[in-house]
């Protein structure tokens, strides 16, 4: 069973602090994405990466970078966590492939205060 | 610039009704694809039914058809005999360009299914 993996489902950190959210996909994917999903916004694009040490801004970069060191791991780093920031961020993974749909992790529920 | 736009924030439908999901997209790119998600209160996306914009005929699978008018730029979503389970959240998403196969969404709609 393919699998995308969030390292939290829930989490709570404080104003000002540096958040590592990760996620693991098994399926040899070149392309992962982060959105954060917000009511009424629906899911917005943060960053995604379509090679091992590649990445390219989304439509909401600011606050948030990404690394990814090797193929199955895309991390997203909040550097200094704001109130604003709080969330819900989902990870995907993707082939090549026009037809190919992205594959999702089950979140993270991110709390700042 | 693309945009998907979903004007339906919530519809309920009755169970073993058919429901149709409204989506809009607007893009400049000759090639692009559409897909259908579905979120239930877990909170997983879904993957339901993709479109092709070179594709002649709609796409099916199961229970779900998409509506697609490449004139009108629309790719609604056709549920037909509605079950409980599929009251849940429905994004409609466009891949734009090429390389990444990233997704564009719309905002939602809340589909919920009545007994």
């Amino acid at each position: 069973d393919v699998k995308v993996t969030q390292s939290s489902r829930y989490l709570v950190k404080r104003t000002g602090e540096k958040v590592f959210l990760e996620c693991v996909q098994d399926m040899d994917h070149e392309n992962m994405f982060w959105y954060r999903q917000d009511p009424g916004l629906g899911l917005r694009l943060i960053y995604f990466s379509y090679d091992v040490k590649m990445k390219e801004k989304g439509d909401i970069p600011e606050g948030y970078s990404v690394s990814r060191e090797k193929k199955e791991r895309f991390s997203l780093i909040l550097e200094s966590a704001s109130t604003n920031q709080t969330s819900m961020y989902l990870c995907a993974s993707s082939g090549q492939g026009e037809e190919t749909e992205a594959f999702f992790g089950q979140g993270t529920r991110l709390t700042v205060v | 610039a693309q945009k998907i736009t979903q004007t339906q924030p919530g519809m309920f439908v009755q169970e073993k009704e058919a429901v149709t999901l409204d989506c809009t997209y607007d893009t400049s790119d000759p090639s692009y694809g559409l897909f259908w998600y579905k979120q239930p209160s877990s909170g997983e996306m879904i993957f339901l039914i993709y479109q092709g914009s070179y594709d002649q005929q709609n796409a099916t699978e199961g229970r779900y058809s998409l509506n697609f008018q490449k004139a009108r730029k629309s790719a609604n979503l056709v549920i037909s005999a509605s079950q409980l389970g599929d009251s849940a959240m429905y994004f409609c998403a466009m891949r734009r360009g090429t390389g990444a196969n990233n997704l564009f969404f719309g905002t939602g709609t809340r589909l919920t299914v009545i007994p």
